[in-house]
């Protein structure tokens, strides 16, 4: 099993480009996790969808963040416009099944952004 | 929202040493669950637990979960250099959806 899938692993931008991050789950895995990690905040939930519906994405920080998950082997997490504030490690986890917190999560590599 | 407070936030130990970690909620939680990331890696599970006062161990390792639900430990024996890393726990409180909180995580440096 590859495991969680993200891409790319490193991204530069400037301020005020768009950003698109990538998750491919493992195959078979029903609930999907965006999470950001800085110093100061530490590791934050961000949304998450179950069977590709978004349940919950009040940890999205404001509009300029947008995530969608077309199918069950994809999603995104598009920031529009950038900032340097979003510099951040974003990592995408998946889970087997959705339910009330129960379950490992397995977490991708991480994208590590940084905003100019 | 849900605050779980994890202390300390770093640990410094000579290798042998045991270390423990320790996460508590103001609320009661349902579940807890516990994740390592080595530096420069991504969070790996660990353990979940759900019981009150439930106790797990996986070799040197034991997590223990509160009377109250409220309280969460880690707990290393004789630490090794392989243990360096942040520990972290996430927990869902009674009555959430699914997302879970993670603690701000403890940083365990092993000095050999």
């Amino acid at each position: 099993d590859a495991g969680v899938i993200q891409s790319p692993r490193h991204e530069v931008t400037e301020m005020g480009q768009e950003v698109t991050l990538r998750c491919k789950p493992i195959s078979g895995h029903n609930s999907l996790f965006w999470y950001r990690q800085t110093m100061m905040r530490g590791l934050e939930l961000l949304i998450y969808f179950n069977n590709n519906v978004p349940i919950d994405d009040s940890g999205m920080p404001e509009d300029r963040f947008s995530a969608k998950m077309p199918n069950a082997s994809f999603s995104t997490l598009k920031i529009q416009p950038s900032e340097p504030r979003d510099s951040a490690v974003y990592f995408c986890a998946s889970r087997a099944s959705p339910g009330q917190g129960l379950g490992e999560q397995y977490f991708g590599p991480g994208t590590r952004l940084t905003v100019t | 929202g849900q605050q779980v407070m994890q202390i300390p936030q770093y640990q410094h130990v000579q290798e042998g040493e045991d270390f423990t970690t320790y996460c508590n909620s103001s609320t009661t939680l349902s579940n807890i669950q516990w994740y390592k990331q080595r530096p420069g890696g991504h969070p790996v599970f660990l353990i979940q637990l759900v019981k009150s006062g439930e106790v797990k161990k996986q070799k040197r390792l034991t997590f223990q979960f509160g009377e109250a639900k409220k309280n969460s430990s880690l707990h290393i024996t004789a630490t090794q250099t392989t243990d360096v890393g942040t520990y972290f726990c996430a927990a869902l409180p009674r009555g959430g959806a699914d997302g879970l909180t993670f603690g701000k995580g403890t940083h365990l440096i092993i000095q050999p």
